[in-house]
Order: structure tokens, then sequence, then C-alpha cells
């Protein structure tokens, strides 16, 4: 089993869509949550960073932690087509080691 | 541009063939990581630098794979004696490295291509 299980998708929504996007996780040492955005053949781009339980919002981004339930979430609000690439959830534990565990990635597509 | 830079972009190579890839990471930062991307897989760590010293190692990281930060700013990875099974895009990535507020931003990658 991984680490970190992600659903790789594809994931296709209309404009203007909102969109559940998550990932579950089994190591109960992880504090700190990310959400990055890649486009084709480009480095991530981190959206978002939550420590521990709880939600965070940041524009039309809205992330959730339920650490109860090793469950992530983030939601985007009014989906653009630009929104369309893949979203990779990755986190990481407080034990000195810093070391990342990525998601595979869902690929979105958001149709116009 | 002040992000973090990669060279080269993309490396085609032919097997057995020693590769070299350099990573700039932001200039405050004293955290660098490199990570390798596989189709259609989430970037898997590789190894991370504090300043100069290299701190963790995946076992992914066999020994024909060597990382060096010599002056605690731009790194090196080498690849020695290239696969087939190599060909991945390779993303560094670097951070302030302060506990609680970690964030590490992405270099563009280096694409390699083992023919």
């Amino acid at each position: 089993q991984k680490e970190v299980e992600q659903d790789p998708g594809p994931l296709s929504v209309p404009e203007g869509a909102i969109v559940s996007l998550n990932c579950t996780y089994s190591n109960s040492a992880f504090q700190y949550f990310m959400w990055y955005r890649q486009y084709s053949r480009k480095g991530p781009e981190l959206l978002m960073y939550t420590y521990s339980s709880g939600n965070k919002e940041d524009g039309r981004f809205t992330a959730q932690v339920d650490k109860s339930s090793k469950y992530i979430s983030l939601f985007i609000r009014d989906s653009q087509p630009s929104d369309s690439a893949t979203y990779l959830c990755a986190m990481s534990a407080n034990t000195g080691g810093f070391k990342t565990i990525f998601g595979a990635g869902t690929r979105l597509f958001v149709k116009a | 541009d002040t992000g973090v830079s990669q060279d080269p972009r993309h490396k085609i190579t032919k097997r057995g063939q020693n590769v070299t890839f350099r990573c700039d990471p932001i200039s405050e930062h004293n955290r660098l990581y490199w990570y390798r991307q596989t189709l259609g897989q989430g970037p898997e760590f590789l190894t991370y630098f504090q300043n100069e010293a290299q701190l963790e190692k995946s076992r992914l990281l066999s020994d024909r794979f060597s990382a060096e930060r010599p002056k605690g700013s731009f790194s090196t990875l080498e690849i020695q004696r290239t696969e087939q099974g190599d060909s991945a895009m390779y993303l560094c990535a670097s951070s302030l490295g302060v506990i609680g507020d970690d964030e590490q931003f992405f270099g563009p990658g280096t694409r390699l291509t083992v023919l």
C-alpha cells in the first residue's frame, strides 16, 4: 500500500463547476499537507500549504485536512479552463527528515 | 527571475553515458531537494541538502547517482552509466528550512531521455 493514495482521474467538469480533489494517507506522522498544480512538462507550483487539521481558503481554492480520517481535500470554486492541469497532494512528517511524499496526481480538465 | 532554475531543460543520451544536471535554488533558501518524476506519477524524493550537507538519501538513489552542493548554493546531480529506466523528469526544489513553514518551490525540471 502506498503511503499516499490519489485517484489519477481524469476528471472532466464544465466551466464554473465546483471541483473536489482528494487524497488519503496511511502515515499518522504526517503534519504538513500541500497541494500543487502541475501543467504539462512544467514543475509543480505550490497552491496551498496547511499544518495539521482544519481548513484554509485562498481565493477560489479551499484546502481541508481531516487527520482523524487521514483524508485531505482541495476544492476549486468557479472552475476555469485555465485550471486544467494535474493536481498533486503532498505531505510530510514533523520528524526532522522533511521528506515529502507526493500522490500520483489527478488530471483535471475544465471544459469551456 | 528569482525562482529555481535548472539546466539543461532537456537531455538525450545513450545508454551507458554519464549525465550531470544543475540546479540553482532561490538565493536565500538553505534547503535543496532533488526529485524524480515519471509519467503519470508524482515526484519521488531522491535526496536533500541543508546548506552543503546532504542529510537524507532515498533508497531510489542507487550507487550510480551522486549529488553535491559544494558551497551551499547550486547543486549538481550526476547519473553514471545511464540506463533506459533512468528516463524521467528530474526536479529540483528549494525552501527556507523553517519548521512549520517549509514551503518547497520547484524548478521547471530536466527531462532526461536515455536511448
